[in-house]
């Protein structure tokens, strides 16, 4: 149990398809992520909300939507997805209070891997 | 702009070897610092971190790390690792009060048993 939920776990698309992934936290964090994970490759932010606004949006494209209906709830909306698409979606929270010296610890959901067909 | 460079993407090991991961960062300011371990099959979880303090940092299952500072360096170590020790190691850094955390690229470790 990670205190972050992911849905579904395995998702196979096709290009013209639209589908989402979930993610719940049940830490009491004010800031979500999403990152993306390839192999071979960094872990790539996507997209932070602090307080269901968003705080970055790392040049992803407009095939990716992200919606952040309250602190606990991050949605990603896929449409129109490419193959190379295809990689484990991870999301993430933490608490946010930026701005201040301390450091804050990211915690991570098990990710849901998409394959775009 | 931050980065961090893990130079061991593979790395094998007999039980009751000695492991040492490299991380190396590219940041000019004060950083927190982190490794995270993803088991097969499992999510990422955070193994140790570190914010301040002493540069030597304990985190779980036997796992440490020495943050230095004129190396840009933090560099994971076990005494004799497990088969259970098999997985995957990431290296993170954050600069203080920001969202960002920056994560390398991996490590896998196979111990054999």
């Amino acid at each position: 149990e990670t205190g972050v939920t992911q849905t579904p776990r395995h998702l196979v698309m096709g290009m013209t398809n639209k589908k989402s992934l979930k993610c719940e936290q049940h830490l009491g964090h004010n800031a979500m992520y999403w990152y993306k994970q390839s192999a071979k490759k960094p872990l790539e932010l996507m997209f932070v909300y602090n307080f269901k606004e968003q705080t970055e949006n790392n040049s992803v494209p407009s095939r990716f939507s992200p919606e952040c209906p309250n602190s606990s709830h991050l949605f990603l909306h896929l449409h129109t997805l490419q193959p190379e698409d295809s990689a484990l979606y991870l999301c993430a929270s933490s608490q946010s209070d930026w701005g201040g010296p301390v450091g804050n610890t990211i915690y991570f959901g098990e990710g849901s891997w998409l394959t775009v067909v | 702009a931050q980065s961090v460079s893990q130079h061991n993407h593979h790395v094998i090991l007999s039980e009751a070897a000695s492991l040492e991961l490299g991380c190396n960062y590219s940041y000019g300011g004060t950083v927190n610092l982190f490794w995270y371990v993803q088991y097969p099959g499992q999510h990422l979880q955070l193994l140790l971190k570190y914010f301040s303090g002493d540069p030597l940092v304990k985190g779980i299952k036997g796992f440490e790390a020495e943050f230095i500072k004129s190396k840009f360096s933090f560099n994971l170590r076990k005494p004799s690792v497990q088969w259970s020790d098999t997985a995957e190691y990431f290296c993170a850094v954050n600069a203080p009060g920001t969202y960002k955390y920056i994560f390398g690229t991996g490590t896998r470790l196979k111990v054999l048993a």
